[in-house]
């Protein structure tokens, strides 16, 4: 295990439903981090926060929105969703990067299915 | 346009035999540059990670390369097992981001297969 936790493993939504995905690290990160990875493409970095300020929204479509209520949680919460937003969503922490090591410890993922 | 190709894209070997996978960028300002290790259905676990200054890293039967002149790297896994299948992602880290945290650049991923 990685410390880093996702909820819930998979998840098979409507167009129309409203769904939150959650992750939890435990190991005293100050930056978290989401991913998109779809099948055979590269992992796409979708929102990054900082001592829980957004510091990065890599041009995401707004059916997805993120909370990061403290340093340890970060939700992404879902809405209308598109068939083509199928895919394996990562959650990662870290420490920043001026601290040493700033390695990113990735989450088991959410499988998402969007029908 | 800073940039991480990996090939194969995926690789079919017999148990106990070995492999090498390669990953070239075309990543600046360069940081380091990680393999990440993907069983299927799970997250990226990192494997090695090499700064600038290093040629090769092992971990157990896992031995990374790097040569930043030419901006290559590779992966070479030894003696094979059937816990190896899995998809290796190369990452390479780009320094100089805002907001204070770097920058990943990921490889699309080799597609590893170990045969009984």
């Amino acid at each position: 295990e990685t410390g880093v936790t996702q909820t819930p493993r998979h998840l098979v939504m409507g167009m129309t439903n409203k769904k939150s995905l959650k992750c939890e690290q435990h190991l005293g990160h100050n930056a978290m981090y989401w991913y998109k990875q779809s099948a055979k493409k590269p992992l796409e970095l979708m929102f990054v926060y900082n001592f829980k300020e957004q510091t990065e929204n890599n041009s995401v479509p707004s059916r997805f929105s993120p909370e990061c209520p403290n340093s340890s949680h970060l939700f992404l919460h879902l809405h209308t969703l598109q068939p083509e937003d199928s895919a394996l969503y990562l959650c990662a922490s870290s420490l920043l990067a001026g601290e040493s090591p700033n390695e990113q410890f990735f989450g088991p993922g959410t499988r998402l299915t969007v029908l | 346009k800073n940039q991480v190709e990996q090939s194969p894209q995926s690789l079919i070997i017999l148990e106990g035999k070995n492999c090498t996978l390669q990953c070239n960028y075309t990543v600046s300002p360069f940081s380091n540059l990680r393999w990440y290790k993907q069983d299927t259905g799970r997250g990226p676990v990192s494997l090695t990670i090499m700064t600038f200054s290093e040629n090769t890293k092992s971990n157990g039967r896992y031995t990374a390369t790097l040569d930043a002149d030419t901006k290559q790297s590779s992966l070479h896994i030894t003696a094979s097992q059937l816990s190896d299948s899995a998809s290796y992602i190369c990452v390479v880290s780009e320094t100089g981001s805002s907001g204070g945290y770097n920058k990943l650049i990921f490889g699309a991923g080799t597609r590893l297969a170990v045969h009984p």
